[in-house]
């Protein structure tokens, strides 16, 4: 798991407050995906992003999440109003330009451990 | 809908003798599979992959096997060792072609292995 580098690594919000978990992809992949691990579930993919570009997020809640990869910066995932529901493990991985799936698969940070309460 | 399963939750298995870890899926348009070991408070580790024109690919101790007739495929470690002790997570995608996006992994709940010493 070492390059892909998520923080925090446990963060605490109480129902209707914002959650902002951020993913430094491994040095020179320009791509970013998010999945989501609810407790006794396997990861969930949610959203895919380029560089200021969100390619396909067909895996993500329509209300209250949202993602980011700025030019510069971290990728972002935020869910506003959060609640308890929303208590899950959330991993990010990074790939360069294109996923290749026979030298690159998909590589995951640690994870940022949310707990709603 | 789960379309990758696995069945069993959990394994318990002598040191020095094989694992077997098994791992169904529905969906005719997945071509290619993973397995991913993940530790506690850690993120999925990628460990083999297979391509659907293949039926077997090895790694050193890990083998795994796919049976697309019967759209099965499994994880061989031999010999077991103490350290394989993780959660075993198989993965499955479809080709991009397909237009499934080879980023979106689709994930299993996971068979928790347990080596003995």
């Amino acid at each position: 798991n070492a390059g892909v580098m998520q923080n925090p690594r446990h963060l605490v919000r109480r129902r209707g407050q914002e959650a902002r978990l951020r993913c430094s992809p491994m040095k020179g992949h320009s791509h970013v995906y998010w999945y989501r691990q609810l407790p006794e579930e396997g990861l969930k993919f949610m959203v895919y992003l380029q560089k200021e570009n969100i390619i396909d997020e067909s895996g993500m809640p329509k209300e209250r999440f949202s993602a980011e990869f700025p030019k510069e910066g971290p990728s972002i995932l935020r869910i506003q109003q959060v609640v308890r529901g929303d208590s899950a493990a959330y991993f990010c991985a990074s790939s360069p330009w294109t996923l290749d799936r026979d030298n690159s698969p998909l590589h995951f940070g640690n994870g940022t451990r949310l707990t709603v309460t | 809908d789960q379309q990758v399963k696995q069945n069993s939750p959990s394994l318990s298995v002598q040191e020095g003798r094989i694992s077997i870890l098994n791992c169904d899926y529905t969906n005719s348009m997945f071509d290619y599979f993973l397995w991913y070991k993940k530790y506690p408070a850690e993120g999925p580790t990628f460990l083999i992959s297979i391509s659907s024109i293949k039926d077997k690919n090895e790694d050193g101790r890990f083998t795994v096997f796919l049976n697309k007739s019967a759209k099965h495929l499994s994880l061989h470690i031999v010999p077991s060792q103490p350290g394989d002790s993780a959660v075993y997570f198989c993965a499955a995608t479809g080709s991009p072609y397909s237009g499934a996006g080879s980023y979106q992994l689709t994930f299993g709940k996971g068979t928790k292995l347990s080596v003995i010493p």
